[in-house]
């Protein structure tokens, strides 16, 4: 069973701080990292994907992969209450699969 | 139009109706996925199809039948439906093989929040 785990939270940051969202997958050989973000009510949208070990970085996001700990991360730098939202992890594994695990995602509340 | 769209937006249907949800994608990808998200819920994914062909199919009830009739097509036929299945109906669309960077993004449509009275 391939399995992509992160914290439900919330996680509860102020205004202006940095939210840092974990995951971490079971399958050693996973591929590709990809960070979505919905909104309530809304679809997921795509926010961050990486697919090598390090950091990678699009404005006050930064996605961090680390394949030896099987771990990936996203940080939201100078967080803003439009940031608050769902954040799902999701991880397309070893062998060619195409078809991605999500995790159950995690709830950030940034407060005024 | 671009990206991919879903029809209808709402549904409210009693559990003797039968109704179907579509969704179309404008990306040119081969693969299309239906996922079905509850209230404080993960993503759950129903069915996957590929170049038209189901390729996964995660033990949803038969009361849900997919249909995908060609690559930018796909249907969620409904019938008999619980109560327990209103939820939000999402549709996604990908490249439909690994490609190992971007070609894995899956495109979501905006859904369909079901209620079966």
């Amino acid at each position: 069973q391939k399995e992509v785990e992160q914290n439900s939270g919330p996680l509860s940051v102020p205004e202006g701080a940095i939210a840092s969202l974990n995951c971490t997958y079971s399958d050693r050989g996973s591929q590709s990292f990809f960070w979505y973000r919905q909104y309530s009510g809304k679809s997921p949208e795509l926010i961050m994907s990486i697919y090598s070990n390090g950091d990678k970085e699009d404005g006050r996001f930064t996605a961090q992969l680390n394949k030896a700990s099987q771990y990936v991360s996203l940080l939201i730098r100078d967080s803003q209450p439009s940031d608050s939202a769902t954040y799902l992890c999701a991880v397309n594994h070893a062998g060619g699969s195409y078809i991605p695990t999500f995790g159950r995602g995690t709830s950030l509340i940034v407060h005024p | 139009e671009t990206g991919v769209t879903q029809t209808p937006r709402h549904l409210v249907m009693g559990m003797t109706n039968k109704k179907s949800l579509k969704c179309e994608q404008h990306l040119g990808h081969n693969a299309m996925y239906w996922y079905k998200q509850s209230a404080k819920k993960p993503l759950e994914l129903m069915f996957v199809y590929s170049l038209e062909e189901r390729v996964e199919n995660n033990s949803v009830p038969s009361r849900f039948s997919p249909e995908c009739p060609n690559s930018s097509h796909l249907f969620l036929h409904l019938h008999t439906l619980q109560p327990e299945d209103s939820a939000l109906y999402l549709c996604a669309s990908s490249q439909g093989f690994s490609t190992g960077d971007i070609g894995d993004i899956q495109y979501f449509g905006a859904g369909t929040r079901l209620s079966v009275l």
